[in-house]
């Protein structure tokens, strides 16, 4: 149980293009899903974190306008990244929370964006 | 200074050697901790949750001293397979919980 799966795993767009990551959780409801990046040698970095139903909240210098984030039900948020730049290049990484369960979550696979 | 501190490493050890990690941890306010693994190009996996009354599961061992906000994690009889980066990881407040990611200590277990 408690399966997260990512679409796409990994993506090459051209500089000024959006590009869209989908989060499922697949056999739980997810109230709680949070937003990671991770550049290569470096650990993950919290870039937001979404409720179901209601506004992402977004870590200090991450950009809401260009990170767009949508949790629109209880299996399924999107983050957008917005007229990439090479700089956006990562991995980034989406994690789910079961209702009630307090501290755990569970990772997607990840999804590899390269900007080129 | 950064609310988690990990050794970078690498740890270069041979198969069969015991090997300890070590991670520090700013926040007083950190309520539970973690050890996570993390492969190359992989999303992190839970190892370990860790207790202050400390807590083994087969070959690795996690302890966590609240005092000295300080967490350990000590791998024995190292095999190939444990070669990955190591992820002290800290929940910091309740209810909506901040998690705060070390940056890893790389492992590699030769034979």
């Amino acid at each position: 149980g408690a399966v997260v799966s990512q679409h796409p795993s990994w993506v090459i767009c051209k500089s000024g293009t959006s590009v869209k990551i989908e989060c499922r959780s697949l056999d739980f409801q997810a109230t709680t899903m949070f937003w990671y990046r991770q550049f290569p040698k470096q650990s993950l970095m919290l870039m937001a974190t979404s409720n179901e139903g209601s506004k992402a909240t977004y870590e200090q210098g991450v950009e809401k306008d260009k990170f767009l984030i949508n949790h629109a039900s209880l299996t399924l948020s999107t983050l957008t990244v917005t007229s990439a730049h090479p700089e956006d290049s990562s991995f980034y990484i989406c994690s789910a929370r079961e209702y009630q369960q307090v501290f755990e979550q569970y990772f997607g696979p990840g999804t590899r964006l390269t900007v080129t | 200074r950064k609310e988690v501190e990990q050794d970078p490493g690498p740890f270069n050890v041979p198969e069969g050697a015991t090997v300890a990690f070590n991670c520090t941890y700013s926040n007083s306010a950190s309520q539970s901790f973690f050890w996570y693994r993390q492969d190359c190009r992989k999303e992190p996996k839970l190892l370990m949750s860790v207790y202050s009354s400390g807590n083994e599961d087969g070959r690795f061992t996690a302890q966590l001293n609240r005092a000295s906000q300080y967490i350990s994690l000590l791998i024995r009889d190292s095999k190939l397979s444990d070669s990955a980066t190591y992820l002290c990881v800290v929940n910091v407040g309740t209810g909506g919980f901040k998690t705060i990611f070390g940056a890893g200590t790389r492992l590699f277990v030769k034979a």
